[in-house]
């Protein structure tokens, strides 16, 4: 079983629909949780990043941790076309400057 | 700040032969991640260090695969001798307290 486990897509969505990515992952001693955006043919962006359990917000962004269920969340609200990327869900025990798990990504498109 | 740079962008290469590829960091980052992603294996850390000395090695996949990290501004991973399953994207990153930087990558196919 994968430390992280995100599910590859791909997903399709219509503009402005509201968009829910999921990971799950199996090491209690994860503290903190990211998420990355990957364009096609480009390095994975920072998009968002929280530490332990909760909600943080970011624009039309929100990304949701529940230690308790071993489960994160991101949601993108009011979806745009310029978001069709694939996010990486992403995790370590201490900081980002040292050893991340990556999820395997979920592909995203959102149609005009 | 140009960001993080790795050279070349795209290498093709043949079996046996050897492969280098170059990053440099963000200028005040102090610490250098070397990363292969694929899509059967998605993004895995191959080797990361801190202030030039590597800390973890244990995702370098075999002996034909080393890194060296000689000044804060510049690393090299070479993979020799090359094989096809070697074919990835590989990625440099760079931080600084809570955030990595990707560079753009190196598209890698060994035939």
């Amino acid at each position: 079983q994968k430390e992280v486990e995100q599910d590859p897509g791909p997903l399709s969505v219509p503009e402005g629909a509201i968009v829910s990515l999921n990971c799950t992952y199996s090491n209690s001693a994860f503290q903190y949780f990211m998420w990355y955006r990957q364009y096609s043919r480009k390095g994975p962006e920072l998009l968002m990043y929280t530490y332990s359990s909760g909600n943080k917000e970011d624009g039309r962004f929100t990304a949701q941790v529940d230690k308790s269920s071993k489960y994160i969340s991101l949601f993108i609200r009011d979806s745009q076309p310029s978001d069709s990327a694939t996010y990486l869900c992403a995790m370590t025990t201490y900081s980002s400057a040292s050893k991340i798990i990556f999820g395997s990504g979920t592909r995203l498109s959102i149609r005009p | 700040d140009a960001g993080v740079i790795q050279s070349p962008r795209h290498e093709v290469t043949e079996m046996g032969q050897e492969v280098t590829l170059r990053c440099k960091p963000i200028s005040g980052h102090d610490y250098l991640f070397w990363y292969r992603q694929t899509m059967m294996r998605g993004l895995e850390l191959l080797i990361y260090f801190n202030n030039n000395v590597p800390i973890d090695d244990s995702g370098m996949p075999e002996d034909r695969f080393s890194a060296k990290m000689p000044n804060a501004s510049f690393s090299t991973l070479k993979i020799q001798p090359s094989e096809p399953r070697d074919s990835a994207v590989y990625f440099c990153a760079s931080s600084v307290a809570d955030t990595q930087y990707f560079g753009p990558g190196t598209r890698l196919t060994v035939l």
